[in-house]
């Protein structure tokens, strides 16, 4: 069975410092694995996804992950904060090939204070 | 491109009663999520339709909870009746159809559901 761990439910940075929120997955198969964001009283956003390709991927808002299959880790960066950022972010994995199914984390809210 | 649409956007309702939600995906996206996010946790799948066809229900409280997707274009979440632990927020997602699980969902604003 597949299952995400997202360490730390509140994280808190300065603003301008490097951000890290960690996830690390459980999957039987080669995952599929995604970041999203969601704002207060909004859905979620996708931020980027790792599907096989570059285990370093980039996406949106300068936000980068890197895939590292043997600490089985899908941790998200950013060099620097910007309080825009404050959200919750939710790491997710699906095991593809079949119905693009989501096992999501249990969320990291980030704070940014000046 | 309009997004996912999500209405009502919040519901506060008295135990026992039943609730409806409804969703419409963005147009061509094939594939229909329902998920429910309760505080302080990240969302679960509760059903996946295909089109018109239920592809993933397994995990859809089925004595209280129902869902359709006629003509394989809006959709709605009906719980009859309601419980107490099913104060959430529900979240409607639509994408393409599935290529092998790469697909990027889209998701709605949700409705938040408070149960009395």
């Amino acid at each position: 069975a597949q299952s995400v761990t997202q360490l730390g439910s509140h994280v808190s940075v300065s603003e301008g410092a490097l951000v890290l929120l960690r996830c690390n997955y459980s999957s039987s198969v080669p995952p599929y694995l995604f970041w999203y964001v969601q704002y207060p009283n909004q859905g979620l956003q996708l931020l980027l996804k790792y599907t096989s390709a570059a285990t370093l991927v980039k996406g949106i808002n300068g936000f980068e992950a890197e895939f590292k299959k043997s600490e089985t880790s899908f941790h998200l960066t950013k060099p620097s904060a910007h309080m825009s950022d404050a959200a919750e972010y939710f790491c997710a994995v699906s095991k593809g090939g079949g119905y693009n199914k989501l096992i999501f984390g249990a969320g990291t809210r980030l704070a940014v204070h000046p | 491109e309009a997004g996912v649409a999500q209405s009502p956007r919040y519901k506060i309702i008295e135990k026992r009663q039943s609730v409806a939600f409804w969703c419409n995906p963005i147009s061509g996206h094939a594939t229909l999520y329902w998920y429910q996010q309760i505080l302080g946790q990240g969302p679960k799948l509760l059903i996946q339709f295909q089109n018109n066809g239920v592809v993933d229900d397994s995990q859809l409280p089925k004595d209280r909870f129902s869902a359709e997707r006629l003509k394989g274009v809006d959709s709605t979440l009906k719980i009859q009746p309601a419980k107490l632990e099913d104060s959430a927020v529900y979240l409607c997602a639509s994408s393409l159809v599935v290529a092998g699980g790469r697909n990027e969902q889209f998701f709605g604003p949700g409705t938040r559901l408070t149960v009395l």
